[in-house]
């Protein structure tokens, strides 16, 4: 069975910049999340959505924003990049959202993005 | 809210001897703790969870961690070091708290060193 996938693998941008990550989950699964994990450090949540709508957001500017599609595939977009959005992009999905927070969470890959 | 503190960014052993990784969490309600292990260069795999079901929790490639609420720790241990055990271990918190039950928090990471 095809795990998370993630697309591009890596991707290099310039200041300003806008980029789009894509990602698709396990299937049947309906729920994807959005991390971020720069250089030395754990991920930290971006976004959660689930039945294509935003579930959660975390502490990140508007900057980035995402959305999910009708086959429960997702993208991350973040405008006017700055040097500090170098990092590793992690996409996860679930099966759904529960009330009870114990479904796994099953992570992709990964986009590497380096912004100049 | 809840936090997770990996005590250790970088541990070394030898083969095979005892894995010890510490991960103790913070939580306003009861939590459910998780370790992932990244290899270099890709995404996060899950090793075990913890959900309020038996406090001991046995996971894959012989790792198994114990939760204790006294000491607020979820510490990760594997009796005999394999050199394919090298990677970083991450140790999360998720609960079941006004609906932010989708959002795993991460520890910083730690290091694991395996020398022949």
């Amino acid at each position: 069975d095809a795990g998370v996938t993630q697309s591009p693998t890596h991707l290099i941008k310039t200041r300003g910049q806008h980029v789009t990550l894509r990602c698709s989950p396990i299937s049947g699964h309906k729920s994807v999340s959005w991390y971020q994990q720069v250089l030395g450090q754990g991920p930290q949540f971006i976004f959660q959505y689930y039945e294509k709508e935003e579930r959660g957001r975390g502490n990140f500017p508007d900057r980035f924003s995402a959305r999910q599609f009708p086959n429960y595939s997702s993208e991350l977009n973040v405008n006017a990049l700055l040097l500090g959005d170098s990092a590793l992009y992690l996409c996860a999905s679930s099966f759904f959202m529960s009330g009870v927070g114990t479904d796994t969470q099953y992570f992709g890959p990964g986009t590497r993005l380096t912004v100049l | 809210a809840q936090s997770v503190t990996q005590l250790g960014s970088h541990v070394s052993v030898s083969e095979g001897a005892l894995v010890l990784l510490r991960c103790n969490y913070s939580s306003s309600v009861p939590p459910y703790l998780f370790w992932y292990v990244q290899y270099p260069n890709q995404g996060l795999q899950l090793l075990l969870k913890y959900t309020s079901a038996a406090t001991l929790v046995k996971g894959i490639n012989g790792f198994e961690a114990e939760f204790k609420k006294s000491e607020t720790s979820f510490h990760l241990t594997k009796p005999s070091a394999h050199m394919s055990d090298a990677a970083e271990y991450f140790c999360a918190v998720s609960a079941n708290s006004g609906g932010s039950n989708y959002k795993l928090t991460f520890g910083k990471g730690t290091l694991l060193t395996v020398n022949p």
